[in-house]
């Protein structure tokens, strides 16, 4: 079974700078997670999808960043403009519908200079 | 309390040591409780649910401690192999699920 898939791996950009990241889910995976995980912290969830619907997005700086599910399937997020403090390394997940289990993609490491 | 608190370590113990992480969390009515596993620059890997019984598979073993509002791992005879940090995640308050990750707990396990 595949399993998640993202891209880029890296990412270097400048600051203001616009990016995107792409994530393709495992195959019958209705939730789709977006998190943010900065240097010795643990993942902090930005968005999650239930097939194309957004079930939160609390803590997502929508100022800057927009993320999207369009057919229920691959999702892209997106900053615009990047900040300094937005370099992380940036994790999907798609969820098992029946045991709240997520398994990741390997991420996309971001670095704005 | 925050919603989710792990002790960041980082817990140095010899191999075949027994250790012990805890998670404390402040949603009394949470009910899907995990831990998963995160090698340095990897992505986090399930490591087990944890159920109301508790749960064991192998040399680890999860508890869920309700009244106290902590979940806990067991590691028993540590491997070198065992180095890595364990993230708990805790759902957070509301109808949906929606997952909260802990900063996570390292671990190094020396020869």
């Amino acid at each position: 079974e595949a399993g998640v898939a993202q891209s880029p791996r890296y990412k270097i950009i400048e600051k203001r700078q616009s990016v995107a990241f792409w994530c393709n889910p495992i195959s019958g995976h209705a939730t789709l997670y977006w998190y943010q995980q900065i240097l010795g912290q643990g993942p902090k969830l930005l968005i999650q999808f239930q097939n194309n619907g957004v079930v939160d997005d609390s803590q997502l700086p929508k100022d800057r960043f927009s993320a999207e599910r369009l057919k229920g399937v691959d999702s892209t997020l997106k900053i615009q403009p990047a900040k300094l403090e937005d370099s992380a390394v940036y994790l999907c997940s798609s969820g098992d519908p029946f045991t709240d289990t997520q398994y990741f993609g390997p991420g996309t490491r971001l670095t704005v200079l | 309390r925050k919603e989710v608190e792990q002790d960041p370590g980082p817990f140095n113990v010899p191999e075949g040591a027994t250790v012990a992480f805890n998670c404390t969390y402040s949603n009394s009515a949470s009910q899907s409780f995990f831990w998963y596993r995160q090698d340095c620059r990897k992505e986090p890997k399930l490591l087990m649910s944890v159920y109301s019984s508790g749960n064991e598979d192998g040399r680890f073993t999860a508890q869920l401690n309700r009244a106290s509002q902590y979940i806990s791992l067991l590691i028993r005879d540590s491997k070198l192999s065992d180095s890595a940090t364990y993230l708990c995640v805790v759902p957070r308050a509301g109808g949906s699920y929606i997952p909260t990750f802990g900063r996570g707990t390292s671990l190094i396990v020396h020869p």
